[in-house]
Formats: structure tokens, C-alpha cells, sequence
């Protein structure tokens, strides 16, 4: 059965802080792995990652992805209130018309 | 970006109501699209794959008599909950995918449906 597992499940920085958020997988047939940000609404789109070892940067966020270790980072340095959220790893398998397998995320929160 | 368009947004209505969602990919087509469901502190959790001109596909557990799922065009999926009851009440989610390989998937906004 395919697997997508983050951690941690929660966490409270303080801002400024930098924090790295992690997901691992275990599935058949990898496609790609894709980062969402929750608020109240639905997921927004962050990254999708499909090689190894490529950062993908968008202002404070990168991540990473890393085949051999079935694994990627989010990063987000000098947190703000605003990146409060739930942070969802994803990842694609078989084709595009199949449906993501989603972690359970990772709830950050960000105080002043 | 891609832009997915959900509505309502918002769903308060008595037991035994009918309910329908629509789901919108409003720049792209979409061949395949995805309802999940998502209670409070819970990941998403994939209800069915809706893809265009044929039957939904349903996960385990969720029963189709009840979620009933129209892809009619590849702009416009709908979930009907039919004879909706309090334990029905949740957070509905579709996404659209393009079905290329290097596209992500796009969510819409969400209804919170709240039966009473």
C-alpha cells in the first residue's frame, strides 16, 4: 500500500525561526511529490518535485527532493505569523490522472 | 495558474436535504478530477475520481448510492449527497488535473457542509 509519512506532525516556532518539515514515502511507481499550504480553505499549490537533488525556491520556501532516500524538506526561513498553516506532502503516482496519496501534514504555528 | 472553482462554499441544511457541489476548472481542461473529504484536524481523504464521460470510481467505504458524481464536461464535475444526515456534515474538497504527467494537481476552494 502506498505510504506518504510527514513529520513532525506539529510545531510552534517562534518568527524569524527557520523550519524544515519532512516527508517521506514509500509507494510504487513514483511520479512526482508536490508541497500544499492549507489555511482554512483548500490546499494551494506550493512545488512539485520529480528529480533528485533540484531545489525549488519561491521567496522564503525551497525544498528538496532526494530519490535515494524516498524523502523531501520543505524549508521556510525567517517565518512569519502568516506561514501559520497545515503543510501537505503529496505524491503523484502512475499517471496524471491518478489520485495523490497525501500525508497526514504538519500543522506549524508561528507566534509573534 | 490554474484556477479551480467550488460552489457553495458554504452548505447549512436540514436532515434529509440533497446537496450538490460543483467543481470548476476555469483556465484548463480537466480530464480527471478528485473529491475528497476532510473532518476537522484530519488529512484529505480521497472519496472518488471523477474522469470525464464515464462512471466515478469510488474508494473503499464510501458508498455511491449516497455521493453521486457527474463528470459531464471537462470543466465540470458535481457530488451530490443525497438524503444528507448530520454525519454527512463535513469539509468537501475537489481538485482538477490535466492528466500530463508534469502538472500538479489544483484544488478548489472547498464546502463546508453542515447538516443539521
Amino acid at each position: 500500500e502506498d505510504k506518504v509519512v510527514q513529520s513532525p506532525l506539529s510545531l510552534v516556532v517562534h518568527e524569524g525561526d527557520t523550519v524544515t518539515l519532512n516527508c517521506s514515502y514509500e509507494v510504487t511507481n513514483f511520479r512526482s511529490l508536490l508541497w500544499y499550504k492549507q489555511e482554512k480553505k483548500a490546499p494551494t499549490f506550493l512545488f512539485m518535485l520529480t528529480s533528485s537533488g533540484i531545489e525549488k525556491k519561491s521567496g522564503r520556501l525551497s525544498s528538496i527532493l532526494d530519490k535515494k532516500e524516498l524523502s523531501s524538506i520543505l524549508n521556510i526561513t525567517a517565518t512569519q505569523t502568516g506561514d501559520s498553516a497545515i503543510y501537505l506532502c503529496a505524491v503523484g503516482v502512475n499517471s496524471g490522472n491518478t489520485p495523490l496519496v497525501f500525508g497526514k501534514g504538519t500543522r506549524l504555528s508561528v507566534i509573534a | 495558474g490554474a484556477v479551480v472553482s467550488q460552489h457553495p462554499s458554504r452548505v447549512i441544511c436540514k436532515s434529509g436535504t440533497s446537496v450538490k457541489i460543483e467543481c470548476r476548472s476555469l483556465d484548463f481542461q480537466a480530464t480527471t478530477m478528485f473529491w475528497y473529504r476532510q473532518f476537522p484536524k484530519q488529512s484529505l481523504m480521497l472519496m472518488a475520481t471523477s474522469n470525464e464521460g464515464s462512471k466515478a470510481t469510488y474508494e473503499q467505504g464510501v458508498e455511491k448510492d449516497k455521493f453521486l458524481i457527474n463528470h459531464a464536461s471537462l470543466t465540470l464535475s458535481t457530488l451530490t449527497v443525497t438524503s444528507a444526515h448530520p454525519e454527512d456534515s463535513s469539509f468537501y474538497i475537489c481538485s482538477a488535473a490535466t492528466g500530463l504527467n508534469n502538472q500538479p494537481q489544483h484544488f478548489g476552494d472547498g464546502t463546508r457542509l453542515s447538516i443539521l
